[in-house]
C-alpha cells in the first residue's frame, strides 16, 4: 500500500520569500510517480509538478521545483520568490504505474503574507 | 487547452434520493477517475474507469455507487440512495497515460468538481 505524509497543516510565509513544503512516502513499488496539486479557496486540483521514480534530475516547473531524496522518500516542492496568489493548499499524491490512481496526503496550507 | 468538464457545479438533494454526476473527459484520454472530498480533508481515490470497465475501485465504492460511460464522451458517477456522509466536492479526472509502459509519466486532469450536499 501506498502512503503519502505531509506533516506542516498550515504554514505563513513572508511575500517574495522561497517556501518548502514537505512530503515523504511509502511504497514498496521499485517504480513511481510524485504530483503536487494546488488547491485554491475556489476549490479546483490545479497540477503543479512531476516527479518519476527514475528521473535523475529534480523536476522543475517555474518558480515550483521538486526536491526529490529517493533514499528518504521525500518529494518536497519547493517554491521561490513567493507570491500573494500562492495562498491555497497544496497536495502532494502518488501513483504506482501509468493510469492507477493517485493517493494524496493530507495537505499543507500555504498563506503568503504581504 | 482542453479541459475536463463537469456537471452541475452544485447539487443538493435530499437523503435517500439518487444523484447523477456528470463528467466529460479531455478526448483522448484512456483512463478515468472519480475522487471524493469532505470539506476540509483529503483527497479520496473511489474508483478509476479503463477500456469501458472499472479497473481500480477503493472501499468507499460500495453498492451504492456505479459508474457508466453511456456515449463515448461522458462519465457518469451515480449514487443510488445518497446518505449525510456522501456530502462533499467530487473530482472527475483523466489521464492520457499508455505512451511510457512504465514509470508513470502523465498527470491526471482534474475537473473544476461538483459539490454534492445531501439534507
Amino acid at each position: 500500500a501506498q502512503k503519502i505524509t505531509q506533516t506542516q497543516p498550515g504554514m505563513f510565509v513572508q511575500e517574495k520569500e522561497a517556501v518548502t513544503l514537505d512530503c515523504t512516502y511509502d511504497t514498496s513499488d521499485p517504480s513511481y510517480g510524485l504530483f503536487w496539486y494546488k488547491q485554491p479557496s475556489s476549490g479546483e486540483m490545479i497540477f503543479l509538478i512531476y516527479q518519476g521514480s527514475y528521473d535523475q534530475q529534480n523536476a522543475t516547473e517555474g518558480r515550483y521545483s521538486l526536491n526529490f531524496q529517493k533514499a528518504r522518500k521525500s518529494a518536497n516542492l519547493v517554491i521561490s520568490a513567493s507570491q500573494l496568489g500562492d495562498s491555497a493548499m497544496y497536495f502532494c499524491a502518488m501513483s504506482r504505474r501509468e493510469g492507477e490512481k493517485l493517493t494524496f496526503g493530507t495537505g499543507t496550507r500555504l498563506t503568503i503574507i504581504p | 487547452e482542453p479541459e475536463v468538464t463537469q456537471t452541475p457545479s452544485h447539487q443538493v438533494t435530499q437523503m435517500g434520493q439518487e444523484v447523477i454526476l456528470r463528467c466529460v473527459p479531455i478526448s483522448n484520454h484512456l483512463y478515468f477517475y472519480w475522487y471524493r472530498q469532505i470539506l476540509g480533508q483529503k483527497v479520496e481515490f473511489l474508483v478509476s474507469f479503463y477500456n469501458n470497465e472499472i479497473s481500480e475501485k477503493s472501499e468507499i465504492f460500495d453498492d451504492q455507487f456505479s459508474v457508466e460511460r453511456p456515449d463515448g464522451s461522458n462519465f457518469t458517477l451515480k449514487i443510488r440512495s445518497t446518505k449525510l456522509e456522501d456530502s462533499a466536492m467530487y473530482f472527475c479526472a483523466s489521464n492520457i497515460a499508455g505512451s511510457s509502459g512504465g514509470a508513470v509519466s502523465n498527470e491526471q486532469f482534474f475537473g473544476p468538481g461538483t459539490r454534492l450536499t445531501v439534507l
